[in-house]
């Protein structure tokens, strides 16, 4: 069936990166988007981008534009996506998320990032 | 950035009742609206898209309707496991946007 894993918890220091993958299986990875949605505590949920991966084409929110990037690796059937300039606000789960462009039918388990001096 | 309001903020039913959840747009989305299904600890759930569209393997009980900027979501027959928290979501304009969810518990 179809599943998306992403990576584990990280603890990052301001100023510094993350990089949180997600492996797709069970689905035809070329045919999709995958898409990055976060959500801090008491805080709506929040698009970041996604990535079209059959082009490689993106879209990223302008709130996030200058500190992420989205990538994926095909031959891995996984997506990245990496957030610069880590600042405390940046605290939250991140999730994946995989369908056509804004209709994500399968989610990731979410990536607790924390962002901590 | 377009504005999604949700209510009531909670709900609050028994078993076997029916749900109503309402959520507005601050513009109109067209029909570009959906809605997810959340529980603790998990992750978002699509459960209708484009208004009225019901996701992949998603039961006959979950209605969407609405079309512009007034949008609902009905549970025809209340489950025990329905109870969990809806959220809409826009995407007419970029960026997508949620509302702040409404919080469907049991009586």
């Amino acid at each position: 069936q179809m599943q998306l894993v992403q990576s584990g918890p990280e603890v990052k220091k301001p100023g510094t990166s993350v990089k949180v993958s997600c492996k797709a299986s069970g689905l035809t990875f070329t045919s999709t988007a995958m898409q990055w949605v976060r959500q801090a505590r008491g805080q709506r949920l929040e698009w970041i981008g996604w990535i079209v991966v059959g082009s490689g084409n993106t879209n990223y929110a302008q709130k996030f534009q200058e500190r992420v990037t989205i990538t994926r690796d095909m031959s891995t059937s996984t997506a990245y996506m990496e957030l610069s300039s880590l600042r405390s606000e940046d605290t939250a789960v991140y999730y994946c998320a995989a369908g056509a462009v804004g209709v994500p039918n399968y989610w990731g388990q979410g990536t607790l990032v924390t962002v901590s001096s | 950035e377009i504005v999604l309001t949700q209510s009531p903020a909670t709900l609050s039913l028994s078993p076997g009742e029916r749900a109503t959840l309402s959520c507005r747009a601050s513009q109109s989305v067209s029909s570009y609206l959906a809605w997810y299904q959340q529980k603790p600890g998990q992750a978002p759930r699509l459960l209708i898209y484009d208004a009225s569209k019901r996701a992949t393997g998603i039961p006959a009980r979950f209605s969407g309707s609405g079309s512009g900027t007034d949008f609902t979501l009905t549970i025809s027959s209340l489950e025990p496991e329905d109870f969990a928290v809806y959220y809409c979501q826009q995407r007419s304009n970029w960026p997508w946007t949620f509302g702040q969810g409404t919080k469907v518990e049991i009586k």
